[in-house]
Parts: structure tokens; sequence; C-alpha cells
């Protein structure tokens, strides 16, 4: 079964707008991480958070973590049509081996 | 670095036919990933391999799949035989795995196979 389940699934934004992604997971967790996929290309790493730590910046993605609440959300700023991608939260569960579990993804279309 | 290298980028094939898939990690990487992503299951580890040696299988569908790594460049997924229900990209990744916790994977880009 899905370790994290994202939210919402589909999202659709003008370019320059702002886009969020929320991230729910079920266990405790040494980190989280977010990647991207391009339609038919591989997954990219884009941003990785531990579980001590409740926010982290990279360029125009911000990402916070609420292990209380077991959720996370991916905040892209300034969006542009580049960022048209799924976009997918991992979590590595706390005791459960060197392994990422991934969520189910948000597909975000950013359009002109 | 290259990165990931996956072997064959598509593969079409009939039910009863053996498949396989091929990886080259990362040099250096001591972990490698095998998923498989569908539409209705979304992306599932299927095993793993550190420094060659399979850690964690238990996402392996069943019997008529088995991977290997004979090395620390290579490592294959194999299918025997193939059923219309294997359908699907087969990702390989890796990690260099350098902390306590589980660090960035490096995902190659993908084999789509499609069983008919």
């Amino acid at each position: 079964s899905q370790q994290g389940e994202e939210d919402p699934q589909a999202l659709s934004i003008q370019e320059g707008e702002n886009a969020t992604m929320n991230c729910s997971y079920k266990t405790s967790i040494n980190n989280l991480q977010w990647y991207r996929q391009n339609s038919g290309r591989g997954l990219v790493h884009l941003i990785l958070i531990r579980s001590n730590e409740r926010e982290k910046h990279s360029g125009r993605l911000r990402v916070t973590l609420d292990t209380s609440k077991k959720s996370s959300s991916l905040l892209i700023t300034a969006s542009r049509a580049a960022d048209t991608a799924s976009y997918f939260c991992a979590t590595d569960a706390w005791g459960g081996g060197n392994k990422l579990t991934f969520g189910t993804g948000t597909q975000l279309k950013v359009e002109l | 670095d290259a990165g990931v290298i996956q072997s064959p980028r598509h593969e079409v094939t009939e039910m009863g036919q053996e498949v396989t898939l091929r990886c080259k990690p990362i040099s250096g990487h001591d972990y490698l990933f095998w998923y498989r992503q569908t539409m209705m299951r979304g992306l599932e580890l299927l095993i793993y391999f550190n420094n060659n040696v399979p850690i964690d299988d238990s996402g392996m569908p069943e019997d008529r799949f088995s991977a290997k790594m004979p090395n620390a460049s290579f490592s294959t997924l194999k299918i025997q035989p193939s059923e219309p229900r294997d359908s699907a990209v087969y990702f390989c990744a890796s990690s260099p795995m350098t902390g306590v916790d589980t660090g960035e994977l490096f995902f190659g880009e993908g084999s789509r196979l499609t069983v008919l």
C-alpha cells in the first residue's frame, strides 16, 4: 500500500502563480523526499527534509514537514510552464530499512 | 557521469515469453533499487540490493520475477513467463547512501514493458 498520499491528485494553474501540493503518510519517518517526473521520464530528486526539520528551501521550492500530523507540503513559487510534471513524495520509514516508499503523486499543469 | 542506464527503453513481447531488463547504476553507488510504475498501483518497490546483496525482495510479485546483481555495475530483472498484467514501466535507481538514513535516489529513464 502507498505510504504517502498526495493531495490534490491534479492541479492546474497559470504561469506565475504558486503551486502547493500536500503529502500525508502513516508511519514515523527518518526523512521525507520530493521527486519530480516529467512525462515519459525517470524521477528526479528535488529536496530532502529530515524528521527533525520543519522547513527547507531550495530555489523556488519550499518544503514543510509536520511530524505530529504526519504531513508535508511542497510549494513551488512563481511557477513556469516548465514546472509541468508529476510530483511525488517519498518516505524513509523509521526502522523500515534503507528504502523509500512513494506516494500517489500530484499532476501539475502550468499554463501560459 | 552518464547516470543510471537502463535497457531496453521499450519492449513489446507476447504472453509466456521471458523478459530481461538491465540496469547499470552510477559508479560508486552502494544501493540499487528496482521499482515498477503503473497507473493503478503507482510506484512499487520490487527489490533492493546493498553491495550486490539482495536486502529486501518482499515487493517481488511472485516467483515469475527474479533479480540479480552479479557485480557492482550491473543488475537484471527477469520475468519468466511474462503475463499481460506485468505491463508497466520498470525503473532502476541507485544511491550512494552515505548517511544512516535513506538518501537521494538517482533514477534511470525506465523500461516500458508491454506484454500482449
